[in-house]
């Protein structure tokens, strides 16, 4: 079957510091994978796409990779800061359907 | 447009009752996701309509789910008898055909309490 596995462990980083959240995925290659945050009680906020043929995509301070030899997409947050805090999910499209599977997501806390 | 809106946002029902949530997505969006999330788990994929045609549904779902998209507008997930593991946050999301540079607008959710 085609998953998505993160993290489940909470990442806890300093203000100012570099947060890197991890996504690795089973089977078939997806030709695209989004990341999103996720607020407590809230519904999940897109943040980026990345296609196979990128190896990386950045906006703002957001910096995502994509890794087809080791099945996997780097989640990069630099600076920091304490309003960062969140979920970030990841997700693959489902391939030879229309839904799209979503990870656990991983808690993300960043300390003042 | 103020993106995708649920309703209700809270709703509390007794085991066995039957319960409806109302998607209105982004107007101009021609696809509509329904899913679930409980604590501590990514959102799952419940069913897909583009415009008023439901094209896929999850095989995880029971006869208790229907969802309706009349005229390809709002949408409603109806759950029948419910039972205390439907207990979950509903999440409904739209998006444009081939545009996927702006993944899904989800909205708040309706988070469904079966006692």
């Amino acid at each position: 079957s085609q998953k998505i596995e993160q993290n489940s462990e909470a990442l806890n980083i300093q203000e100012g510091k570099t947060a890197t959240l991890t996504c690795n995925y089973t089977n078939y290659s997806p030709a695209y994978l989004q990341w999103y945050r996720q607020d407590p009680g809230r519904g999940p906020v897109f943040l980026l796409l990345i296609r196979e043929n990128e190896k990386e995509k950045r906006k703002e301070r957001l910096k995502v990779t994509f890794d087809t030899t080791l099945k996997q997409s780097l989640f990069h947050i630099t600076a920091s800061q304490p309003a960062d805090s969140a979920t970030y999910l990841c997700a693959r499209e489902h391939t030879g359907g229309f839904k799209t599977i979503f990870g656990a997501g991983t808690r993300l806390f960043v300390k003042a | 447009d103020t993106g995708v809106s649920q309703n209700p946002r809270h709703k509390i029902t007794k085991r066995g009752q039957n319960v409806t949530f109302r998607c209105d997505p982004i107007s101009e969006h021609n696809r509509l996701y329904w899913y679930r999330q409980t604590l501590g788990q990514g959102p799952e994929f419940l069913t897909y309509f583009q415009n008023e045609a439901q094209l896929e549904k999850s095989r995880l779902l029971s006869d208790r789910f229907s969802a309706e998209r009349p005229k390809g507008s709002f949408s409603t997930l109806e759950i029948q008898r419910t039972e205390q593991g439907d207990s979950a946050m509903y999440l409904c999301a739209s998006s444009l055909t081939g545009v996927k540079d702006y993944g899904y607008t989800f909205g708040s959710g309706t988070r469904l309490t079966v006692v």
